[in-house]
């Protein structure tokens, strides 16, 4: 149980383009997803909460125009980078939690690379 | 401020060994906590949960805690090459809350 898979695992974008990722939780309601980017070699760094129905909160520093979240279901939330540009090349990580719970199961990842 | 800290290593053992890695927190009112696995260009996978003071054992893997001293650890008996990973520790203040992770701590398990 608690499986939560990442579409598309790589993308590979031109700059400027936008790219959407999606994270679904395959066996379970997930009131809250989180996304996250990890850079080679550094640690997690939480980049949003978003809770179904509702406004994602974003971290200090995270530019809420540029990274678009939607949880429109219990079960979807997508991260879209708008005008992508190379320095936003990372690896993406959602991550959900149900409701009640406090343990996060995280999705596989999405590798972008942005040329 | 919440933090977690955790020593980055690599932290080497030998097959075999006991593998110790610890965590420390500065949030007093910290109620969950937790270890994930993270081998390198993958995602983190969670290993067990702990939220009371003293041993939790599952498999090769004992967590420990201790609030009074704000530190939670994880050993992993019988190291394997396979438990070559980085390691973070994850720390909740409570329900609702988001988890502050540590920088994880890199093992090494050699042949």
């Amino acid at each position: 149980g608690a499986v939560v898979s990442q579409h598309p695992s790589r993308v590979i974008c031109k700059s400027g383009t936008s790219v959407k990722i999606e994270c679904r939780s395959l066996d379970f309601q997930a009131t809250t997803m989180f996304w996250y980017r990890q850079f080679p070699k550094q640690s997690l760094m939480l980049m949003a909460t978003s809770n179904e129905g509702s406004k994602a909160t974003y971290e200090q520093g995270v530019e809420k125009d540029k990274f678009l979240i939607n949880h429109a279901s219990l079960t979807l939330s997508t991260l879209t980078v708008t005008s992508a540009h190379p320095e936003d090349s990372s690896f993406y990580i959602c991550s959900a939690r149900q409701q009640s719970q406090e343990t996060q199961y995280f999705g596989p990842g999405t590798r972008l690379l942005v040329l | 401020q919440k933090e977690v800290e955790q020593n980055s290593g690599p932290l080497s053992v030998p097959e075999g060994a006991i593998a110790s890695l610890n965590c420390t927190y500065s949030d007093r009112v910290s109620q969950s906590f937790f270890w994930y696995r993270q081998y390198s260009g993958k995602s983190p996978e969670l290993i067990m949960s702990i939220y009371s003071n003293g041993d939790k054992e599952d498999g090769r893997f004992t967590a420990q805690l201790n609030k009074a001293s704000q530190y939670v650890s994880l050993l992993i008996r019988d190291s394997q090459p396979s438990d070559s990973a980085t390691y973070l520790c994850a720390v909740n203040t409570g329900y609702g809350q988001n988890f502050v992770f540590g920088p994880g701590t890199r093992l090494s398990v050699l042949p």
